[in-house]
Order: C-alpha cells, then structure tokens, then sequence
C-alpha cells in the first residue's frame, strides 16, 4: 500500500462548478497536509497548507483534514477556466520530506 | 526575491551517459530537496539535505544516483551511466524553518 493514495482520474467540471479532490493516507506520522497546484511543465507551487484536522479557507479554496479517517479534501468554489492544472496532495510528518499524491488533473471548461 | 532556480531546464543524453542537474535555493534556506517526477507516478522523493547535518539518501533509486550541497547553498543531481528509465521531470524544492516547500520549475530530462 502505498503511503499517500490519490485517484489520478482526470476531473472535467464546467466553470463555476465546485471541484472536490480527496487523498487517503497510511501513516499516522503525517502531522502537515498540504496541496500543491502544478501548470503544465512548471513546478508545483503551494495552495494550502494545513497541520490540524478541520477546515481551512482561502478564497474559493477550502481544505479539509480527517486524521481520524486519515482522509483530506481539497475544494474548489465556482471554478475558474484558470483553475485547470494538476491538483497534488502532499503530507510529512514533523520534519524531512514530502509524500505525494499522483496528482489529479483538473480541467474547467468556460 | 527570487525563487528556486533549476538548470537546464530540458536535457536529451544518450544511454549510458552522466548527466548533473544543477539546483539554486531560495537564499537563506537551509532545507534542499530532490524529487522525481515520472509520468502516471507522482513526485517521488529522492535526497533531503538539511544544514551540515549528513543528507537523507533514503530516496535514491540505486547508487547511479548522488547529489552534493556546495556551501549549503547549491545543489547538483548526478546520474551516472543513464538509463532509459531515468527519463523524468527532476524537481528541486527549498525550504526555510516554516517548513513549506517551494519548487522549482524542473529540469526534464530525456535518455534516449
């Protein structure tokens, strides 16, 4: 079983759909749940960062940890045509490095 | 300031030859990562260098594989006799005591 598990089916919404993304993970060491959001032959850059199950907000985005259910959510509110890239999830326990999510590719149609 | 900086950004070699991959920080990072990114498998973790502390190589896929951190600034991937299945998007990502992580664009490498 692989440590972060990540649908990485594509996702077509229309714009102004709301966009759910969810991970499941094995290792109850993951202290810090994040999402990177990664354009096409650029690198992941950071969306949210969260440490604590709960929901957090930013604008159109929300995320949501379960650690009980070792489960996390990314939302997207009225998605935009410029929301289309790939959406990773990745997590870390209290220090060293990042375990990623395949990643999944999100494509909102105008 | 600037981000992280990663060079080349597309390399092509042949099979069998060394490649370096070159990483430039954030200034002042002490953290420095490299990532693997093929295709269909996600980032895939590869070396960790913390200050002077001695660098985590759990992620290296065979011993073809070192990475070096000049002066805790500057990093260099090697990879020694290439092989196809090296083909990959390297990523290099740097981070402060805040811990998050910021990427660079990659260096897309190809062996043909």
């Amino acid at each position: 079983q692989k440590e972060v598990e990540q649908d990485p089916g594509p996702l077509s919404v229309p714009e102004g759909a709301i966009v759910s993304l969810n991970c499941t993970y094995s290792n109850s060491a993951f202290q810090y749940f994040m999402w990177y959001r990664q354009y096409s032959r650029k690198g992941p850059e950071l969306l949210m960062y969260t440490y604590s199950s709960g929901n957090k907000e930013d604008g159109r985005f929300t995320a949501q940890v379960d650690k009980s259910s070792k489960y996390i959510s990314l939302f997207i509110r009225d998605s935009q045509p410029s929301d289309s890239a790939t959406y990773l999830c990745a997590m870390k326990p209290r220090i060293n490095r990042l375990a990623f999510g395949k990643g999944n590719q999100v494509v909102v149609i105008p | 300031g600037a981000g992280v900086s990663q060079s080349p950004s597309n390399k092509v070699t042949e099979k069998g030859k060394d490649v370096e991959l070159r990483c430039d920080p954030i200034s002042g990072h002490t953290a420095l990562y490299w990532y693997r990114q093929s295709l269909g498998q996600g980032l895939e973790f590869l070396i960790y260098f913390q200050g002077n502390s001695a660098p985590d190589k759990s992620g290296l896929p065979s011993d073809r594989f070192s990475a070096e951190r000049t002066g805790g600034s500057v990093s260099t991937l090697t990879i020694q006799r290439t092989q196809q299945e090296d083909s990959a998007v390297y990523l290099c990502a740097s981070s402060s005591e805040d811990r998050t992580q910021y990427f660079g664009p990659g260096t897309r490498l190809l062996v043909l």
